[in-house]
């Protein structure tokens, strides 16, 4: 058991670009979750997957996010024209069909 | 609407010394209740969780959690903290069938020898 990994850990880029983050979860874990957290605050939800189907998102994922589970694996989160206020963490966790959920170390994004 | 409140940003304590962090929900449906620790530069971690059973759990470094339905609380305790406590403390509350949670703002504890 691995744990859940992210990538990249750390990444730095100016307002306008495009970022992509990966998650892969603890392998057969079936649900998939995104949370953004930033300084001083606790993790916010932002989407869920059960399997392939993104089933939730939340209304702070605005229509510059978007987020994939192609075959029920890793996923992805990116962000399109990138903007100061997007600067957060950004976590996963995965769980098994139950209410257990395992964090990845998250990636913090720092916007310009 | 669901909430979660930690009464308290920091708490500094001096090592061996008693500590609560104190959490507390609003919601009108079943709960399943939970606190993560956050040491320096790492992820979140599983600290303990209320899913059904006994109101009172705990974990294996001496935390324990009691889960009070009729206060809708669900405060952390330890009766003698180390320096190695010293991190960051989430509650997290599931509201649904599949998971999602609703973290509080979290509670920085500080150990002092």
């Amino acid at each position: 058991d691995t744990g859940v990994s992210q990538d990249p850990r750390h990444k730095i880029t100016k307002r306008g670009q495009n970022v992509t983050f990966r998650c892969d979860p603890i392998s057969e874990h079936n649900r998939l979750y995104w949370y953004r957290q930033t300084l001083g605050q606790g993790p916010e939800f932002l989407t869920y997957f059960q399997n392939e189907a993104q089933l939730e998102k939340s209304r702070l994922l605005s229509d510059r996010f978007s987020a994939e589970r192609p075959k029920g694996s890793f996923s992805t989160l990116e962000i399109q024209r990138t903007e100061q206020g997007d600067s957060a963490m950004y976590l996963c966790a995965s769980s098994p069909q139950s209410y257990e959920q395992y964090f990845g170390p998250g990636t913090r994004l720092t916007v310009t | 609407a669901q909430s979660v409140t930690q009464l308290d940003s920091q708490v500094p304590v001096f090592e061996e010394a008693p500590v609560e962090l104190r959490c507390n929900y609003s919601s009108s449906v079943s709960v399943y209740l939970f606190w993560y620790v956050q040491y320096p530069n790492q992820g979140l971690q599983l600290l303990l969780k209320y899913l059904s059973g006994s109101t009172l759990v705990e974990s294996i470094n001496g935390f324990e959690a009691e889960f009070n339905k009729s206060q809708t609380s669900f405060h952390l305790r330890k009766p003698s903290v180390h320096i190695s406590d010293t991190a960051e403390y989430f509650c997290a509350v599931s509201f649904t069938s599949y998971g999602k949670l609703t973290f509080g703002q979290g509670t920085i504890l500080t150990v002092h020898p």
